[in-house]
């Protein structure tokens, strides 16, 4: 079972653009989502992390918006750079952060 | 600081031969996961240490695979033996669990596992 559905599997923006992700949840026990960022030959690295007691967090370029009602949250790249071409995971837990779900990816190229 | 160190970088191994892996956490974290990330997906956990406790290994296929983590430092994944699906990425991570401090997760760089 699937539990957290990610979309776009991919998606092309110009330099300069929003690069926007969705993530989907089923499990109400979830109440960690972190976004990795994963490059080729690379493991993922944490980009950023939301709890659910906040409807957005800001770092950077890179925004989580979060909807609890609805389950579902996504990533705002702002500002899109070609250093940000990767392969980007959201992710949920429980509580305690330490069993990760991973949805299956947006391979994300950034056109200079 | 170091980060999760892995190796072999590169496997490659014909069907029916037994393979392991090895990982080194970040020092002082207590909690070490095995994942396998298939081509074009995200990583699926497949066993998780608290210390040397395998506190969850519900998605470890335990007929050919195996973990220990001796001494609740460095850890060793093995199949014994491999089949043509085994073909993966094997992320190892760490973090640090207790009460009061947040709970990130730090990969390693992974073993590319080719299975012939």
């Amino acid at each position: 079972q699937q539990q957290v559905k990610q979309s776009p599997q991919s998606l092309i923006v110009q330099k300069g653009g929003i690069s926007i992700i969705n993530c989907a949840y089923e499990n109400t026990a979830f109440d960690y989502f972190p976004w990795y960022q994963q490059f080729p030959g690379k493991g993922p690295a944490l980009l950023i992390a939301i709890r659910p007691d906040v409807s957005e967090k800001k770092e950077g370029r890179f925004t989580i918006s979060f909807n609890k009602s609805a389950k579902q949250f996504s990533l705002h790249i702002m500002d899109s750079q070609p250093g940000d071409s990767a392969t980007y995971f959201c992710a949920a837990s429980g509580a305690a952060g330490n069993k990760l779900t991973f949805g299956g990816g947006t391979r994300v190229l950034v056109k200079p | 600081e170091a980060g999760v160190v892995q190796s072999p970088r590169y496997k490659i191994i014909e069907k029916k031969q037994p393979v392991a892996f090895w990982c080194n956490p970040i020092s002082g974290h207590n909690t070490l996961y095995w994942y396998r990330q298939n081509l074009g997906q995200g990583p699926e956990l497949l066993i998780r240490y608290e210390n040397e406790e395998a506190v969850d290994d519900s998605q470890l296929p335990k007929d050919r695979f195996s973990a220990e983590r001796l001494k609740g430092v460095d850890s060793t994944l093995k199949i014994q033996p491999a089949e043509l699906g085994d073909s993966a990425v094997y992320l190892c991570a760490s973090s640090l669990y207790g009460t009061g401090v947040t709970y990130e997760q730090y990969f390693g760089p992974g073993t590319r596992l080719t299975v012939t």
